[in-house]
């Protein structure tokens, strides 16, 4: 069975700081997407950034990066210079044939002034 | 914008009620979901749609079903609550399966 963790529970960092958030996944196939989602306080679940299993380039979105290593099966997500809206749950999640999405535990983010 | 919205934000019921938690999408998406969240587990699929009348049981089916009479609506029914039961639950939706999940605000049941 495929399983994602993320071994981070909450981290905290200082705003305009650079922060990684850390999830490995488990699974014997070879085509599938991974994801990082956001949950900031009392609002809604949001997309962060996306990644194919087959591109080999790291995907990025502004100051949202990841960072890809399919044989380690690794899919840690990169913030640079945090803000204070960056305060989140943030979730890492993996879709395989069946596109069913399996989520890890969450990292709760804390971005401090 | 893809808009998701849950019925309630709030709920609190007794233990043997029937509760019924509806989901709308506005976007005309085919695939929708029930998801539960709970610290420390992340969230657990509890069932899905992919199609007017189609479900599929997810990871925690027990205790609940769902009702999908119509595309834009997905409704969870937890037929006796249990004080199990009580935790946030979060709908979604998606125009296909390579597309990313919409979330609702979700809905934290408490059930006493």
């Amino acid at each position: 069975a495929q399983t994602v963790t993320q071994s981070q529970p909450e981290m905290s960092v200082q705003e305009a700081e650079t922060v990684t958030l850390s999830c490995t996944y488990d699974t014997s196939e070879n085509n599938y997407y991974l994801f990082w989602y956001k949950q900031p306080p009392s609002r809604q679940m949001i997309l962060v950034i996306r990644q194919e299993a087959y591109k080999q380039q790291n995907a990025t979105e502004n100051r949202f990066s990841v960072n890809f290593q399919k044989a380690a099966k690794s899919f840690s997500l990169k913030i640079s210079d945090s803000q204070l809206g960056d305060t989140a749950m943030y979730f890492c999640a993996f879709a395989g044939g069946n596109y069913q999405l399996i989520w890890g535990a969450g990292t709760k983010l804390i971005i401090k002034p | 914008d893809v808009k998701v919205t849950q019925s309630s934000r709030y709920l609190v019921k007794r233990t043997g009620e029937k509760v019924f938690l509806e989901c709308v999408q506005d976007m005309d998406h085919e695939n929708m979901f029930w998801y539960r969240q709970d610290p420390g587990l992340g969230l657990r699929l509890i069932y899905f749609s992919y199609d007017v009348k189609m479900k599929e049981k997810g990871d925690i089916p027990e205790g609940y079903s769902v009702s999908r009479e119509k595309k834009e609506r997905f409704s969870l029914i937890l037929e006796s609550a249990s004080t199990n039961q009580t935790s946030m639950y979060l709908c979604a939706s998606r125009r296909d399966p390579l597309t990313e999940q919409y979330f609702g605000p979700g809905t934290r049941l408490t059930v006493t």
